[in-house]
């Protein structure tokens, strides 16, 4: 089946210092979600991106869809000790099964 | 504006008992989906139900595990006979249209433990 890989795996990094993530697909999808989850919490959504290229924000998260459809990035500018978590992406082809294929994780962790 | 609902929160089962999780939608979503969490790994897709339908449970372990979403009520996730292997967090997403856009909104998750 179709698999996401995420990297880096884990991130420790300092205060204040600006945090890159990506995800890759074997086969392409139509729409990119980014998620992140807090211990023993759900995943709650970051940013959804629609169309191949898109770059969106939302605050100090910054997010694009690749133009070959089948990865997509995550930046974190001016991280604060609140952004620890594990960050997911999911892929989705909507129109046909309408599920979610998530990432395998990137967890940061943030240095004070 | 309540969230995705899942109760219990926490559910701890022997081997062999059954194991029944509840997942209360966004109000006036249709769509509902489950996960599964294994310890350290990304959630898994289970099945999509709509309203008294299931429409995709391809990732549905064939024996054991059921879902349903009826009319009135909850979606339930059911697993008979539950196994050590069983141990993980399920999740619940709702959506209120499986269509572009679609954002699936995820509640707090439901955390089975097999004894």
């Amino acid at each position: 089946g179709q698999q996401l890989n995420q990297s880096p795996q884990s991130m420790f990094i300092q205060e204040g210092e600006d945090v890159s993530m990506n995800c890759t697909s074997s086969s392409i999808f139509n729409t990119w979600l980014w998620y992140k989850q807090e211990p023993g919490e759900g995943p709650v959504l970051l940013i959804a991106l629609y169309k191949a290229g898109e770059l969106t924000s939302n605050g100090r998260l910054t997010a694009q869809f690749g133009i070959t459809r089948k990865d997509s990035f995550l930046n974190i500018s001016a991280s604060i000790p609140s952004d620890v978590g594990i960050y997911f992406c999911a892929g989705l082809n909507t129109g046909t099964a309408s599920k979610l294929t998530f990432g395998t994780g990137t967890r940061l962790q943030v240095m004070l | 504006n309540a969230g995705v609902m899942q109760n219990p929160r926490h559910l701890v089962r022997r081997r062999g008992q059954e194991a029944r999780l509840r997942c209360s939608p966004v109000k006036g979503h249709s769509h509902v989906y489950w996960y599964r969490q294994l310890p350290e790994e990304g959630l898994k897709f289970m099945v999509y139900l709509q309203k008294e339908n299931i429409i995709d449970e391809s990732g549905m372990p064939k024996e054991r595990f059921s879902a349903e979403f009826p009319k009135e009520g909850p979606s339930i996730l059911r697993i008979q006979q539950v196994v050590r292997g069983d141990s993980a967090a399920y999740f619940c997403a709702s959506s209120p249209t499986p269509r572009v856009p679609n954002e699936q909104f995820f509640g707090p998750g439901t955390r089975l433990t097999v004894l």
